[in-house]
């Protein structure tokens, strides 16, 4: 139980484009999750809170406009990088929250932008 | 400050050669503390999670033990198939979920 899956596990885009990143519960409702970003060799960074049905929270440092979180639905939360740059080139992983703790993250979403 | 310190960031050793990994962390107010293991190019694995002080976990030939200030993953007669960064995180009284992570120890374990 409590899978998350994320699509597509990498991608390559040109400078300027607009990538979207899934994330899904597949056998849980999450009413939370998590997006993380990871540079190479590096922890995971948080990047913002997803709630269901509510604008997500982003922590110090990181641009709204530019990472765009939606969480329509209890199984599904989608981060959009909006005018991609090289130096946005990252692993992107997303959590889904069962309730208090923190359990499962997907597998992750490497993101490279020409 | 929230913060959460692993050591050593590497670690390599023999096949069979038992070893501990530390996190330390210093937080406001310690909700759980978790470990998971990170393979390259993937997504963190759950192994643990401690709630209070002197708890203490197994799963096959890892152990995971807590005090008020740091945690140790204990690592008994690795196997090459152990190698892999090993993550520590906090999660703190008052954040749903949110987890504050250490910087990992990538562990390789040699036949």
């Amino acid at each position: 139980g409590a899978v998350v899956s994320q699509h597509p596990s990498w991608v390559i885009c040109k400078s300027g484009t607009s990538v979207k990143i899934e994330c899904r519960s597949l056998d849980f409702q999450a009413t939370t999750m998590f997006w993380y970003r990871q540079f190479p060799k590096q922890s995971l960074m948080l990047m913002a809170t997803s709630n269901e049905g509510s604008k997500a929270t982003y922590e110090q440092g990181v641009e709204k406009d530019k990472f765009l979180i939606n969480h329509a639905s209890l199984t599904l939360s989608t981060l959009t990088v909006t005018s991609a740059h090289p130096e946005d080139s990252s692993f992107y992983i997303c959590s889904a929250s069962l309730g208090a703790n923190v359990l499962t993250f997907g597998a992750g979403s490497r993101l490279t932008v020409l | 400050e929230d913060q959460v310190t692993q050591s050593p960031e590497a670690l390599r050793l023999q096949e069979g050669e038992s070893s501990s990994l530390n996190c330390s962390y210093t937080v406001s107010g310690l909700r759980g503390l978790f470990w998971y293991r990170q393979d390259p190019g993937k997504g963190p694995e759950f192994l643990f999670t401690l709630y209070s002080a002197g708890e203490e976990k197994e799963k096959e030939r890892l152990k995971a033990t807590l005090t008020k200030k740091e945690s140790f993953l204990h690592i008994t007669a690795p196997k090459p198939e152990d190698s892999a960064t090993y993550l520590c995180a906090v999660q703190t009284r008052g954040n749903t979920g949110k987890l504050i992570f250490g910087q990992g120890t990538t562990l390789q374990v040699k036949p």
